[in-house]
């Protein structure tokens, strides 16, 4: 259980393009998702809480009319990249908490990322 | 000062050797604690939770000392399917900031023949 799937799992586009990405929980509800950006060498970073039906938190530094998170379902939640340009290839990774198990262990289960690349 | 700090190694150890890790975080008020470990291009996988009392997986274990703030990952009779980078993860409690994990910057291990 707690499968966490993404996609795509690459993308290369031009720069100016808009890039969307999927986060999917398979076998569980979340009412919260996570999005994280992870350049060559670096950590993973926060960028966004997202929370079913309701607006995305973002953390400071993020620009949410750059970043579109939609999170329409317990088990779907999408960040949109608008007008990409070089700066923003990286490791684009959601996490997704289990609504059953939240608040017992506070464990996130994470997709397999998904690669940007733009030109 | 970074909230979750690490010694980003690389350590390179032989087979069978232990290694130590540690990380230190900076805020008083975190509640869950966190080993992941990373593989090359990879999504963060949990290794084990980290709790007060320490424990044990294997032959993995993990301490948390909340006076100092400081967390640490032991691995005995290391494998080569150890080599990957250790993630020292904490997640804060309270208001709209509970179940935010903080990642500090890793740590690399390279368990070599």
């Amino acid at each position: 259980g707690a499968v966490v799937s993404q996609h795509p799992s690459w993308v290369i586009c031009k720069s100016g393009t808009s890039v969307k990405i999927e986060c999917r929980s398979l076998d569980f509800q979340a009412t919260t998702m996570f999005w994280y950006r992870q350049f060559p060498k670096q950590s993973l970073m926060l960028m966004a809480t997202s929370n079913e039906g309701s607006k995305a938190t973002y953390e400071q530094g993020v620009e949410k009319d750059k970043f579109l998170i939609n999170h329409a379902s317990l088990t779907l939640s999408t960040l949109t990249v608008t007008s990409a340009h070089p700066e923003d290839s990286s490791f684009y990774i959601c996490s997704a908490r289990n609504l059953q198990l939240a608040g017992v262990r506070n464990e996130q289960f994470f997709g397999p990322g998904t690669r940007l690349t733009v030109l | 000062r970074k909230e979750v700090e690490q010694d980003p190694g690389p350590f390179n150890v032989p087979e069978g050797a232990t290694v130590a890790f540690n990380c230190t975080y900076s805020n008083s008020a975190s509640q869950s604690f966190f080993w992941y470990r990373q593989d090359c291009r990879k999504e963060p996988k949990l290794l084990m939770s980290v709790y007060s009392s320490g424990n044990e997986d294997g032959r993995f274990t993990a301490q948390l000392n909340r006076a100092s703030q400081y967390i640490s990952l032991l691995i005995r009779d290391s494998k080569l399917s150890d080599s990957a980078t250790y993630l020292c993860v904490v997640s804060n409690a309270g208001g709209t900031s509970y179940g935010k994990l903080t990642f500090g910057q890793g740590t690399i291990l390279t368990v070599h023949p």
